[in-house]
């Protein structure tokens, strides 16, 4: 069974950083894109970033860009998401997500159970 | 950017019954869409996908149509666990991929 489990959240002050992980299980990790998706309280998901299946190319949403790097250990099924320079906004839920299959025009499936960043003073 | 429009923001709808939600795209997006239901406190789970594929063990109540710019979500037979905010995205045109603002479905 497909499974994705993300650690890493708490709270954290406005400009520290955070690293967040998702470990992979149940499918051939080195074959499949995955993605950051984010969603603030009350609000509707917000995709992040994306790393290709292997780590060659990334890609980032204006709001995170320059701030979070995407990586990924394809050695142990992990994907990291680095949050750095921390803002208010950037306090949400956040998922990793599979690619659907191997190509970029993609949807997402399936998700993690998502943890939680909270970002104050 | 590709800008997802939902609507309605809310629909109630008796059990046994029908309810439609709508999804507009800002530009076309060929049948590059897909459909996620997010139940209270879970991740979103994926519906639909090509705009019309039911993804693996979804029932077949769940019924997406459309190409281009203008897609529908059709749920029948609606039962209490189909009470979730459903979301639409676009995967044609990216980054970003882009999710519209969701319709909460209640069911009265």
């Amino acid at each position: 069974q497909v499974h994705l489990v993300e650690s890493g959240g708490g709270v954290v002050q406005p400009g520290r950083s955070l690293r967040l992980s998702c470990v992979a299980s149940g499918f051939i990790f080195t074959n499949y894109a995955i993605h950051w998706v984010r969603q603030a309280p009350g609000k509707g998901p917000e995709w992040v970033a994306v790393m290709s299946h292997d780590g060659a190319n990334k890609y980032y949403a204006d709001s995170v860009k320059g701030r979070f790097t995407i990586s990924r250990d394809n050695s142990k099924n992990t994907l990291y998401l680095q949050l750095n320079n921390v803002r208010p906004a950037d306090t949400a839920v956040y998922y990793c997500a599979r690619a659907h299959s191997s190509n970029w025009k993609n949807c997402f499936d399936p998700w993690g159970q998502g943890t939680l960043v909270t970002v104050s003073s | 950017e590709v800008v997802m429009t939902q609507s309605p923001a809310t629909l109630s709808v008796s059990p046994g019954e029908r309810a439609t939600l709508s999804c507009r795209a800002s530009q076309t997006v060929s049948n590059n869409l897909a459909w996620y239901q997010q139940r209270r406190g879970q991740a979103p789970r994926l519906l639909i996908y090509a705009a019309s594929t039911r993804a693996t063990d979804i029932p077949a109540r769940f019924i997406g149509t459309g190409s281009g710019t203008d897609f529908t979500l059709t749920i029948s037979s609606l039962q209490s666990e189909d009470s979730a905010v459903y979301y639409c995205q676009q995967y044609n045109d990216w980054p970003p991929y882009t999710f519209g603002q969701g319709t909460k479905l209640e069911i009265k």
